[in-house]
């Protein structure tokens, strides 16, 4: 595997079910990023993990829980979600953090969720 | 809060012609990011400026970091069926140390009739 894998790809769950989205990156870097991307609307940054440290939480819902066991995994847990919360949900990584000149982001293919 | 303001929103054009696309913003940002991403697939990077002025080519991709940072161009060369999908530009602001902000436009979608 090389890159940023994502599982599943594809996710339908009932809005009392709890389930996980996984990221992993082969790419030896030391910052991901979870993102939701909604029609029509922009990227929308939810999560930063820098060197397995959660350093940002944009306002997310607590019924999402990221949880960064080492540098190359990522997991978004998920529970008891509302249907606006369908979207594609992206994992990247990055060597180092974000600010810094040619640290660009690697994305994953995206699990696309559909909350009924 | 900061913005990009992508444009256009969408277009159709015929193979062999070419394509521009725009972002603008209110804020000056360090850094300016074109990504593509075609359907199913996560963003992939295309073109990254890092200069105010900096023109860089990838093959028959050219982007423009524009001088005053607030804006950034793309220019696709005769283009072909392969270039459908949607096109993001991305600025990043911060630096010296912090964590920055990467803001994203809502994309361009470009579709090609062959």
């Amino acid at each position: 595997e090389t890159g940023v894998t994502q599982t599943p790809r594809h996710l339908v769950m009932g809005m009392t079910n709890k389930k996980s989205l996984k990221c992993e990156q082969h790419l030896g870097h030391n910052a991901m990023y979870w993102y939701k991307q909604s029609a029509k609307k922009p990227l929308e940054l939810m999560f930063v993990y820098s060197l397995e440290e959660r350093v940002e939480n944009n306002s997310v819902p607590s019924r999402f829980s990221p949880e960064c066991p080492n540098s190359s995994h990522l997991f978004l847990h998920l529970h008891t979600l509302q249907p606006e919360d369908s979207a594609l949900y992206l994992c990247a990584s990055s060597q180092g953090r974000l600010a810094a000149s040619h640290n660009e982001q690697f994305f994953g293919p995206g699990t696309r969720l559909t909350v009924l | 809060g900061q913005q990009l303001n992508q444009s256009p929103q969408s277009m159709f054009i015929q193979e062999g012609e070419d394509v521009s696309m725009n972002c603008t913003s209110s804020s000056i940002f360090n850094t300016w990011l074109w990504y593509k991403q075609d359907p199913g697939e996560g963003p992939v990077l295309l073109i990254a400026l890092y200069k105010a002025g900096e023109l860089t080519s990838n093959g028959r991709l050219t982007a423009q970091f524009g001088i005053t940072r607030k804006d950034s161009f793309l220019n696709i060369s005769a283009s072909i069926p392969s270039d459908v999908g949607i096109y993001f530009c991305a600025g990043l602001s911060g630096g010296g140390g912090s964590q920055g902000n990467l803001i994203f436009g809502k994309g361009t979608k470009l579709s090609v009739k062959p």
